[in-house]
Parts: C-alpha cells; structure tokens; sequence
C-alpha cells in the first residue's frame, strides 16, 4: 500500500510566474484535500474533493488558485501569478469514509516565491 | 479566539517521563478529534484519532476527550528523544475539513 504522494516536493519560482501541484492520494481513498502550511502554524484547509467532485472551498482560496480532479483520482492544484506570500508548504491528504475519518497526509511540495 | 488552541512550547522532559500535551477547541459540534506529530521539515503524521468522551491507549500513547470541557490531550509514557516533534492537535466538525492548532513543540532530553 503506497501512500499519498506529491510532485513536485520543492519548486522554486519567481512572482508572477503560475505553478501547478500534483498530488496522488492512496489508491482506495475517495475524498482528497488540499492545506497549505506557513512556518509556525497548524495546516489550513484549502480545499476538499470527493470523487471528482469539489466540495467545498475555503475563502483562503483566492481567484488565482484552482484545483481539479478530473478523474476522481490524482488532483492537481494551480496557482496563477504567484505572490510572495504564496510560499508556504502545500498538503494533500486523502481519506476514505468507508475505512474511516482519518485523513493521511503526502510528502508536501514546498514553494518559494522570489 | 482561535478555533483550536495549543500552547507552543517547547515543553521539554527528560527521556523516560510522561509528556502531556493539550488541546481546547471552541466549535462545539465538533465530532472527531485527530494528534499529527510533524518533524522538522516534514509532513504531519497521524499518531492518534478519537471519537467519544474518555480515553483511548495506543502503545505509548492515549489520547484523552472530554467533549463537555472541549478539551482534548494527548500523553506519551517512556518519552524517548525520537518523539521529539512539534504535536498537532486536529478537530473536524460537521464538514469535512479538519481544523488544526498551531502545534506544541516537544523536547525530550537524554
């Protein structure tokens, strides 16, 4: 049983430019989430899909972020002309309702904006 | 008043005593209650769940609820200095999303 995995796990780009994230989550879990993590704080959610579906977003996900799930399985997270206070570490985690509540975290992708 | 509130730490112990590490949540719906242990530079890892009021022992860990105080901890016995992480506290409501404290940084000494 692999895990969650994320690609990449650190991307260096300069501000304006637009990243994308991938995250892969366990291959029997339905529901994916995507959190963002400053230094310092608890992970803050961003989003969350079950299937393919989004279900919710939170209000920290500005206009230059969008995620999707085409397919109900990898997830793929943009950010469009990228901030400085874009730099934090992103999370995927993924879960399964019918194996249980708990939520299991990837790797991250670490992102620094210049 | 932060949703999830920890202290920050560092709490430090000697390797062999029990760390307690707490945790008060303000959403009194919530209905899951999760410990992440995060070593520098890493993503969190799950360590603990629990669901109902009282206890719950896993190994060297057993996280403790108590829903009407909104209160929920976590202690480890025989602390060794591979615990040595920052403890993050995780509380899910009706939705879906989990929402986190800002962690407590544990320190054990050998």
């Amino acid at each position: 049983d692999t895990g969650v995995s994320q690609d990449p796990r650190h991307k260096i780009t300069k501000r304006g430019q637009n990243v994308t994230f991938r995250c892969d989550p366990i291959s029997e879990h339905n529901r994916l989430y995507w959190y963002r993590q400053t230094l310092g704080q608890g992970p803050e959610f961003l989003t969350y899909f079950q299937n393919e579906a989004q279900l919710e977003k939170s209000r920290l996900l500005s206009d230059r972020f969008s995620a999707e799930r085409p397919k109900g399985s990898f997830s793929t997270l943009e950010i469009q002309r990228t901030e400085q206070g874009d730099s934090a570490m992103y999370l995927c985690a993924s879960s399964s309702r019918a194996l249980g509540l708990e939520q299991y975290f990837g790797p991250g992708t670490r992102l620094t904006v210049t | 008043q932060k949703e999830v509130e920890q202290n920050s730490g560092p709490l430090s112990v000697p390797e062999g005593a029990i760390a307690s590490l707490n945790c008060t949540y303000s959403d009194r719906v919530s209905q899951s209650f999760f410990w992440y242990r995060q070593y520098s530079g890493k993503s969190p890892e799950l360590i603990m769940s629990i669901y109902s009021n009282g206890d719950k022992e896993d190994g060297r860990f057993t996280a403790q609820l108590n829903k009407a105080s909104q209160y929920v901890s976590l202690l480890i016995r025989d602390s060794q200095p591979s615990d040595s992480a920052t403890y993050l506290c995780a509380v899910k409501g009706l939705g879906n999303k989990l929402v986190f404290g800002a962690g407590t940084i544990l320190r054990v000494k050998s």
